[in-house]
């Protein structure tokens, strides 16, 4: 089966313009899920779709920041306006059911100047 | 709340070299573990997990083992390669949270001949 898809692989943005990255679940998988790695730290989570639906948003860092999964299917994440503190590498990951492993895509690497 | 807390890297080794990357948790409740592996321009996998206290996770020579009394989940490879040269992250997901993982910030591992 094709695995988690992330476009693109690497983007470079000047601050205050405005970035969308998509994600291509496992098909079939219900579950889908956003986190961050910024600057060498810890991978934060940011938030979880079940179908369509945002199950869990809390780990969003601020309004500028808008996640969409139409259709349930591909899921985007849109930064508008960027800020330099955006930068950091954005993993998206598909589960099929509860108990089921995450699986993880390649992500998404994001450079703000 | 939750946090994972795991030694800072890079780690440099030589083959066949012994190797232990500490982990330390906090959390309420009965969490799992996990340890997920970056290969450089993959996305993360799981390389192992523990779901309850003295249970020992393994993988591709890969061990750690959930010490509930020292709240750690260190791994350990008795002899690695140089194809083990990767981030590694240590990560959690506590009872009622779905599978929203809580992760580490990464050891970069680094394995030369």
């Amino acid at each position: 089966e094709a695995g988690v898809t992330q476009f693109p692989s690497h983007s470079v943005i000047e601050k205050g313009q405005t970035v969308t990255l998509r994600c291509d679940p496992i098909s079939g998988h219900d579950n889908l899920y956003w986190y961050r790695r910024v600057m060498g730290k810890e991978i934060k989570f940011l938030l979880h779709f079940v179908k369509e639906s945002k199950q869990d948003e809390s780990g969003m860092p601020n309004n500028r920041f808008l996640a969409e999964r139409t259709g349930g299917t591909y899921s985007t994440l849109k930064v508008q306006p960027a800020e330099l503190e955006d930068s950091g590498v954005y993993f998206c990951a598909s589960q099929s059911g509860k108990n089921s492993p995450l699986h993880f895509g390649n992500g998404t690497r994001l450079t703000v100047t | 709340g939750n946090s994972v807390t795991q030694m800072e890297g890079p780690v440099t080794l030589s083959e066949e070299a012994f190797l232990t990357i500490n982990c330390t948790y906090t959390a309420t409740g009965y969490p799992s573990l996990f340890w997920y592996v970056q290969y450089p321009g993959e996305g993360l996998q799981l390389l192992l997990k523990a779901t309850k206290a003295d249970d020992k996770g393994s993988n591709k020579g890969f061990e750690a083992t959930y010490r509930k009394e020292t709240t750690s989940f260190h791994l350990e490879k008795g002899s690695v390669q140089v194809s083990d040269s990767a981030v590694y992250f240590c990560a959690l997901i506590n009872t009622g949270t779905a599978s929203k993982l809580t992760f580490g910030t990464g050891t970069r591992l680094q394995v030369t001949l």
